[in-house]
């Protein structure tokens, strides 16, 4: 089944805490990408990759960290979480770039205390 | 960067009546208008799409108009049922060295049987 998986799917964790969310697709697609959700604000982009080894920062890249050392995995890292990084994350992913559909993974809720 | 805003915030439809929801850009390079609909604890899914060089698109009961002069465009939903209320989000993509899909604040839009 094709899919974007993502995990953890729910974690809280304390300030300062290093953390990795992981994601996958399997797809072959090139463009990832790594949204936060919180409310009234939509889907704010934090990185994007075009494809292995390229990434890019997006509207709300502070705090956070990406690689892409293969096509299908794009993992989130968190070097120091801070509460205002306490959101809903959603990696996605599209064949080429971000002028296709987005699949999207089924979310990941972080809470930083 | 681009800028995209969306209105109304909340919807709220009688089952049967239509539903409008519209949105603004600001970059006139944006050429791609996906929209995605968002169910209450699931991943945003994309629903229908429209590229610059087309006016108006229509799936069934969902349609999106685009006027790139005063660069907006809109979601048009028909005959509403229960099973459309979900937040909806429009999104828009600039064709530029920066390869970001950026989204509006959504709208929550409630059917009511």
């Amino acid at each position: 089944e094709a899919q974007v998986t993502q995990n953890p799917r729910y974690l809280i964790t304390v300030t300062g805490k290093k953390l990795t969310v992981t994601c996958s697709q399997n797809m072959n697609h090139e463009y990832m990408s790594w949204y936060r959700q919180d409310p009234g604000l939509g889907l704010r982009q934090i990185y994007y990759s075009m494809n292995v080894e390229v990434t890019d920062k997006g509207d709300v890249p502070e705090g956070y960290k990406v690689s892409r050392k293969e096509k299908r995995n794009f993992p989130l890292i968190l070097e120091s979480p801070s509460p205002n990084q306490t959101s809903l994350y959603f990696c996605a992913s599209s064949l080429i770039r971000g002028s296709n559909e987005q699949f999207f993974g089924p979310g990941t809720r972080l809470t930083v205390l | 960067g681009e800028n995209v805003e969306q209105h109304p915030s909340t919807l709220s439809v009688q089952e049967g009546d239509s539903a409008v929801i519209k949105c603004t850009y600001s970059d006139s390079a944006s050429n791609y208008f996906p929209w995605y609909k968002q169910e209450l604890g699931k991943r945003p899914q994309l629903i229908i799409d429209i590229r610059s060089n087309v006016g108006e698109k229509k799936d069934q009961r969902i349609a999106v108009t685009l006027n790139k002069t005063a660069k907006h465009f809109s979601l048009h939903i028909t005959e509403t049922q229960p099973e459309d209320s979900a937040v909806y989000f429009c999104a828009a993509w600039v064709n530029n060295a920066g390869n970001m899909l950026t989204f509006g604040g959504g709208t929550r839009l409630m059917v009511k049987p």
